[in-house]
């Protein structure tokens, strides 16, 4: 199998502040994991590629300072998200590919985050 | 630029009939295509899946058909059942292993 685990799954933070959420990979060893956003009723939206013991691939439009990833580990990525504002708040998904022509990608349940 | 496109935001189909969703894409790279379907606040849920070497996989109630000339894909579900309601994104991958989410359709079976 695959499985991918991310925590935590809400968050609530006060605007400023700094979330950091967790992906991993637990029976599988994952060189790229993906960082995923989805706003209310919209489509889910690519951020950035999660490259293992490198830097992180940003999709255009996506600050790469606001957004930090580190994956320093072949089962852990993490996503930071610096200097949270309300507009921030979002569902934020994780996924990993293994072999995605046998095993295809699969997604962690999600973090809901709420800046206020 | 939406390289995945779902023209039909929303879809109502009575239990029992076919329920035939639709997915367009732009970048002739892709070569690897999913059906998910998701809930709110959940992460999406696989369903099936079709290389670009095929034109047709099934899967249970689930068939994906590929026209690449036409750089279409759609999912049959049959028969419909209302616990099929959700929301189906279809999704699009190349060698980089990048998957590129469509738009999504919300379908609704009803009784």
């Amino acid at each position: 199998g695959a499985v991918v685990s991310q925590h935590p799954s809400w968050v609530i933070c006060k605007s400023g502040t700094s979330v950091k959420i967790e992906c991993r990979s637990l029976d599988f060893q994952a060189t790229t994991m993906f960082w995923y956003r989805q706003f209310p009723k919209q489509s889910l939206m690519l951020m950035a590629t999660s490259n293992e013991g490198s830097k992180a691939t940003y999709e255009q439009g996506v600050e790469k300072d606001k957004f930090l990833i580190n994956h320093a580990s072949l089962t852990l990525s993490t996503l930071t998200v610096t200097s949270a504002h309300p507009e921030d708040s979002s569902f934020y998904i994780c996924s990993a590919s293994r072999d995605r022509g046998t095993y295809g990608y699969t997604f962690g349940s999600g973090t809901r985050l709420t800046v206020v | 630029d939406q390289q995945v496109k779902q023209n039909s935001p929303s879809l109502s189909v009575q239990e029992g009939r076919i329920s035939i969703l639709n997915c367009d894409y732009t970048n002739s790279m892709f070569d690897y295509f999913l059906w998910y379907k998701k809930y709110p606040a959940e992460g999406p849920t696989f369903l099936i899946s079709i290389s670009s070497i095929k034109d047709k996989n099934e899967d249970g109630r689930f068939t994906v058909f590929l026209n690449k000339s036409a750089k279409h894909l759609s999912l049959h579900i049959v028969p419909s059942q209302p616990g099929d309601s959700a929301v189906y994104f279809c999704a699009a991958s190349d060698n980089t292993d990048k998957l590129i989410f469509g738009t999504g359709t919300r379908l609704q079976v009803f009784p």
